[in-house]
């Protein structure tokens, strides 16, 4: 089955430093990209859409110059969270969809700000 | 509004006996929905995927059931396993490729 991977795993930062995961699906080609963030016994929370080559749209109340996504290619997009704070630290979790429409979801980044 | 509400929120059974979770949700136009398994700290895990017209599916002991008509949904897992605790969420999912997700079921599974 198509697989999609997230780098780091897991991340510990200190509060005001930046951070990137990237998300890449490694046997098919991404026409969109999926960026969740899921709270403790919460569900996936949508963050953000990105398409390859174009802007990413955010969903209402995410601040997108807290975070930067950049989706550089068709198996590639980075999620930015810069300058963390304590009350970023969550679980991210990216998902790939491909030209038919299925989608697929990363094994998640956990993020703490300490 | 399209809300995607699971029941019940958590659930403890022993190992080896059967279980139903349920999906009610109001989202339209309709135009897909999933079942997921969420291991703590990974990322979900697809088990089925129902359009319209389908109102079963099976993924070996996970059997999903769709009523389109009172837009519900169910997952029926058999004679479970201890590696069955896990979160399994509900995702409907709109024509126009919005997702629809629920808050969840949290299974534990005890010997």
């Amino acid at each position: 089955g198509a697989v999609v991977s997230q780098h780091p795993s897991r991340v510990i930062c200190k509060s005001g430093t930046s951070v990137k995961i990237e998300c890449r699906s490694l046997d098919f080609q991404a026409t969109t990209m999926f960026w969740y963030r899921q709270f403790p016994k919460q569900s996936l929370m949508l963050m953000a859409t990105s398409n390859e080559g174009s802007k990413a749209t955010y969903e209402q109340g995410v601040e997108k110059d807290k975070f930067l996504i950049n989706h550089a290619s068709l198996t590639l997009s980075t999620l930015t969270v810069t300058s963390a704070h304590p009350e970023d630290s969550s679980f991210y979790i990216c998902s790939a969809r491909e030209f038919s429409g299925k989608q697929f979801f990363g094994p998640g980044t956990r993020l703490t700000v300490l | 509004k399209n809300q995607v509400e699971q029941s019940p929120q958590s659930l403890i059974i022993l190992e080896g006996k059967n279980c139903t979770l349920q999906c009610n949700y109001t989202v339209s136009p309709f135009s897909n929905l999933r079942w997921y398994k969420q291991d703590t700290g990974r990322g979900p895990v697809s088990l089925t995927i129902m359009t319209f017209s389908e109102n079963t599916k099976s993924n070996g002991r996970y059997t999903a059931t769709l009523d389109a008509d009172t837009k519900q949904s169910s997952l029926h897992i058999t004679a479970s396993q201890l590696s069955d605790s896990a979160s399994y969420i509900c995702v409907v999912s709109a024509t126009g490729n919005q997702f629809y997700f629920g808050t969840g079921t949290s299974l534990t599974v005890i010997p």
